[in-house]
């Protein structure tokens, strides 16, 4: 069955330390893979997405997955993280076709401490 | 260019109420989908439609939840009667463009938070 695992539900992270969300997916097929952000009270924004080349992809705000297809993994990284990053973040996997819908994972929240 | 538009924001009712949620998507995204998302969990898909047709609906609640999009642009996702447990946001999100080119991303609207008293 297709799915996707988040391991942490949530995380705390001080401001200026780097920050690794981590995300395994099952999936039959070749996975398209993405990474949506969700503030309080607001719908989710794509960080970034993996469909082919580079296994390591730059998204918005600084953030960068890395796809290890042995690992079925594609954790989400960010070197130095702001007090404003502080959200919900989701990893979800799909077919890569117009039109399919995308299966996400159960969230990780992350709170920064100054 | 606008992005996917909800409403209402925010809606609360008594358990037995009928609701309704409505979505315009994106302009010339044939795909919408509705999606679940209870409090700290991922959004699951309730249904997908491919312009007027809804292809995927299986994991919609029939007895109590209904959706249309009949002329294939917005939609409108009801549920009569409203349950406790119904308490949730609801996304809408839309997808398409031209071919070759969309890669499966799912643009979202802001959703409609339901609370059921």
């Amino acid at each position: 069955a297709q799915s996707v695992t988040q391991p942490d539900i949530h995380i705390t992270v001080s401001e200026g330390a780097s920050l690794e969300l981590r995300c395994n997916y099952s999936y039959g097929a070749t996975p398209y893979l993405f990474w949506y952000v969700q503030s309080p009270g607001q719908g989710l924004q794509l960080l970034l997405k993996y469909f082919s080349g580079d296994t390591l992809v730059q998204g918005i705000k600084g953030f960068e997955a890395e796809f290890k297809r042995s690992q079925s993994s594609f954790n989400l990284r960010k070197p130095s993280v702001h007090w404003s990053d502080a959200a919900e973040y989701f990893c979800a996997v799909g077919a890569g076709q117009a039109g399919t819908a995308l299966i996400f994972g159960k969230g990780t929240t992350l709170s920064v401490s100054s | 260019e606008a992005g996917v538009v909800q409403s209402p924001r925010y809606k609360i009712i008594e358990k037995k109420q009928p609701v309704a949620f409505w979505c315009n998507p994106i302009s010339g995204h044939n795909t919408l989908y509705w999606y679940l998302q209870n409090l700290g969990q991922g959004p699951e898909l309730l249904i997908r439609y491919e312009n007027e047709e809804a292809v995927d609906d299986s994991q919609l609640p029939k007895d109590r939840f209904s959706a249309e999009r009949l002329k294939g642009v917005d939609s409108t996702l009801k549920i009569q009667p409203a349950e406790l447990g119904d308490s949730a946001v609801y996304l809408c999100a839309s997808s398409g463009g031209l071919a070759g080119t969309n890669t499966g991303e799912l643009f979202f609207g802001e959703g409609s938070r339901l609370t059921v008293l």
